[in-house]
């Protein structure tokens, strides 16, 4: 199994600003996944890190408004950027071990 | 869009009920898994089923696979207050998973 901490479990922020969560795994694993879930719908994955190389982003996510860093392989962060009140989501790391995904507590933020 | 489509959208019942939800996916698939999200918070992983097996059980789960008909579904059998949940089907393609829509479980004392 594989233990997640993320964190802020949640914000709220003024639009306009930028806020970057970070997501650290107990054991070291080759990708990383950030999700994206809207309010009362499902996981939507917004890119995979890869240590060592750049985020993979998935259609409809760019670099420039979802920075992604991944330092090591027990460490990753996705920055929101240039917030907007339609950012307002649970936000999710994940990995996965054993065909399994584990999953961080999410940050919920709110832009206002 | 790849994201596979759950029914019902949310089920109400009675402690001791037996609560079924269903998932119907687009593309062939290695394994079908099942989550549990309490409360928008992050997922846990409750059962996998492989592409070659047609039921599995893990205590009071049970999910059924039909690959002919891109279709799956999870029993909770004997329900409790505790398993008040929203619960997503996810399957696998190209090394990334792609949850269903969910299903809203409500479990009344």
């Amino acid at each position: 199994s594989a233990v997640i901490s993320q964190k802020p479990s949640r914000d709220i922020c003024q639009r306009g600003t930028s806020l970057t969560i970070q997501c650290q795994v107990d054991s070291q694993v080759t990708m990383m996944f950030w999700y994206r879930q809207q309010p009362g719908q499902s996981l939507t994955l917004i890119a995979t890190a890869n240590q060592g190389s750049e985020a993979t982003y998935e259609s409809g996510f760019v670099i420039d408004k979802f920075p992604i860093s991944r330092p090591n392989l027990t460490f990753s962060t996705l920055t929101v950027s240039n917030m907007s009140p339609e950012d307002s989501s649970i936000y999710l790391c994940s990995v996965e071990h054993n065909t399994e995904a584990f999953f961080g507590q999410g940050t919920r933020l709110t832009v206002v | 869009s790849q994201q596979g489509e759950e029914d019902p959208q949310a089920l109400s019942i009675q402690e001791g009920e037996n609560a079924t939800m269903n998932c119907s996916y687009k593309t062939s698939i290695n394994n079908l898994q099942w989550y549990r999200q309490n409360s928008g918070r992050g997922l846990v992983h409750l059962i996998l089923i492989r592409s070659n097996e047609r039921e599995k059980h893990s205590g009071r789960l049970r999910v059924t696979l039909d690959t002919s008909k891109k279709s799956s579904s999870l029993l909770i059998t004997a329900s409790r207050a505790a398993d008040t949940a929203s619960y997503f089907c996810a399957t696998d393609s190209f090394q990334k998973l792609v949850f269903g829509t969910g299903t809203r479980l409500l479990v009344s004392p």
